[in-house]
C-alpha cells in the first residue's frame, strides 16, 4: 500500500538533546512537508521541499533542520535550540510541487521533553 | 493574506442529527478552500475541495460544505451524524501559489452523543 510512514509514534526527549524524526514515502510525490500541531492552533509549517536537494523554510523553522538526500524521505531534526519543543509532529506529501492542497498525511510523532 | 476562521472550536451533536462546521475565510481572490478531517492521534485526511468549479462540493463519508463569496463562507455540512465522525475538523484556504501556500484554521473538535 502506497503512503506515508513516520517514526518513531512516541518519543521522549531530554533537555539539550536533539532528535530526529523519520518520514518516508512511497507515493512518488516530489513535494514533502513538515507540519507541527499544537492544541488549538491548527497545523503550522516547519519546512517543506519542492525537490531532492532543495528545501526553504517555512514559518516556525527556528530551532529545527531537515535534508532531502532521496525524493522518498524528509527527516526532521528538532534541535535543543527548540525552546518548546513538545508537540505532534506531521509529515505530510504533494504530488506536485505547487500546492493544490491535496496533502496526504503520515500518522504523527508525538514528541515529549521532560 | 488569505486567512481562515473556524468559528467554533467544539461542536456537539447527537446521532442521526445534522452537523454544521462553520468556516469563514479572507481572500483578496477566490481561493482554493479545502476540508481536512483528523482522528484522534493520526494524520489529516482530505474531506473534499473547492477549485472554483461548481459551488456545493461533495466529499467522503457523506459530508459537503457549499462556497458562499458574498458571505465568505465554506460551512461544512452532513444530514444524519454517526459515531464514526467523532474527529477534529479543519478548514483550510490555498494561498495562491508556491509550495508553502497553505492556511489551516485552528480546528473543530466534533463531538457526537450516543
Amino acid at each position: 500500500d502506497g503512503g506515508i510512514t513516520q517514526s518513531p509514534k512516541y518519543l521522549f526527549r531530554k533537555e539539550g538533546q536533539n532528535v530526529t524524526l523519520s518520514c518516508e514515502q512511497n507515493l512518488n510525490h516530489d513535494a514533502m512537508y513538515w507540519y507541527r500541531q499544537d492544541p488549538g492552533q491548527g497545523l503550522r509549517l516547519i519546512y517543506y521541499s519542492q525537490i531532492v536537494n532543495d528545501f526553504q523554510k517555512g514559518d516556525i523553522a527556528e530551532g529545527y533542520s531537515v535534508s532531502r538526500e532521496k525524493k522518498e524521505s524528509f527527516p526532521l531534526t528538532v534541535t535543543s535550540a527548540q525552546k518548546n519543543p513538545t508537540a505532534f509532529y506531521l509529515c505530510a506529501s504533494s504530488r506536485q510541487a505547487l500546492n493544490t492542497g491535496e496533502l496526504f498525511f503520515g500518522e504523527g510523532s508525538r514528541l515529549t521533553v521532560l | 493574506a488569505q486567512s481562515v476562521t473556524q468559528l467554533d472550536s467544539h461542536v456537539s451533536v447527537s446521532e442521526g442529527t445534522p452537523v454544521l462546521l462553520r468556516c469563514n475565510y479572507s481572500s483578496s481572490y477566490s481561493p482554493s478552500l479545502f476540508w481536512y478531517v483528523q482522528h484522534p492521534n493520526k494524520g489529516l485526511q482530505l474531506l473534499l475541495k473547492y477549485t472554483s468549479a461548481a459551488t456545493l462540493v461533495k466529499g467522503i463519508n457523506g459530508f459537503e460544505a457549499e462556497f458562499k463569496k458574498s458571505e465568505t463562507s465554506f460551512h461544512l455540512t452532513k444530514p444524519s451524524a454517526h459515531m464514526s465522525d467523532a474527529a477534529e475538523y479543519f478548514c483550510v484556504v490555498e494561498k495562491g501559489g508556491g509550495a508553502d501556500g497553505l492556511t489551516f484554521g485552528k480546528g473543530t473538535h466534533l463531538i457526537i452523543q450516543p
